[in-house]
């Protein structure tokens, strides 16, 4: 089992639309929780950190962590075409390091 | 703009060969994580160094070392480069190495063994 899963996508949604992005995570101990946005070519870009079970938004981003379920999850509201990228979630893991999934890839059409 | 800086950004070198790529970390931070992208994947942890001293490796060979000095900037070296070494080479910076820490990452070193 690998410590952090992701869909590899693409997840394809409309202009305007909610995308969720979805994550599992191995370690139950991990206690620190990111989502990174990373464009093609580009480094990855910290848009989101989560600490506490429930919901933390940040504009137009939600993240959502369920310890418990050992899941966390991105939503994006009102999705724009500068959406499209592979989200990367990352949990901080008991090995004092951070562990990032593969990514999903996301593209949201006109 | 992170404020973490990586040097070069692009490079090519033989297989055999060595290569160092280098992290100058953002203002404050003292810890240095190193990560290896290859195309499609996220990124694998090699190691991470925190005031100096090594504080976690991921499951990289032996011919992967690092260093980080009194600036907190930090070198990756890998010695006898093989053609899987390909990849996007990444350094986050981060604040004393806590878990509730958050890590930014430079723009990264696109090294191509060939």
């Amino acid at each position: 089992q690998k410590e952090v899963e992701q869909n590899s996508g693409p997840l394809s949604v409309p202009e305007g639309a909610i995308a969720s992005l979805n994550c599992t995570y191995s370690d139950r101990v991990s206690q620190s929780f990111f989502w990174y946005r990373q464009y093609s070519g580009k480094s990855p870009e910290l848009i989101m950190s989560i600490y506490s079970n429930g919901d933390k938004e940040d504009g137009r981003f939600t993240a959502q962590l369920n310890k418990a379920s050992q899941y966390v999850s991105l939503l994006i509201r009102d999705s724009q075409p500068s959406d499209s990228a592979t989200y990367l979630c990352a949990v901080y893991s008991s090995a004092s390091k951070i562990i990032f999934g593969s990514g999903t890839r996301l593209s949201i059409r006109p | 703009e992170t404020g973490v800086t990586q040097s070069p950004t692009h490079l090519i070198k033989t297989r055999g060969q060595q290569v160092t790529l280098r992290c100058s970390s953002q203002s404050g931070h003292n810890t240095v994580s190193w990560y290896q992208q290859a195309l499609g994947q996220g990124p694998q942890f090699i190691f991470q160094y925190y005031r100096e001293e090594e504080n976690g490796r991921g499951n990289f060979p032996p011919r992967f070392s690092g260093l980080q000095f009194p600036n907190y900037s930090s070198e990756l070296n890998v010695n006898a480069l093989e053609l899987d070494d390909s990849a996007l080479y990444l350094c986050a910076s981060s604040r004393d190495g806590a878990m509730n820490t958050e890590a930014f990452f430079g723009q990264g070193t696109r090294l191509t063994v060939v």
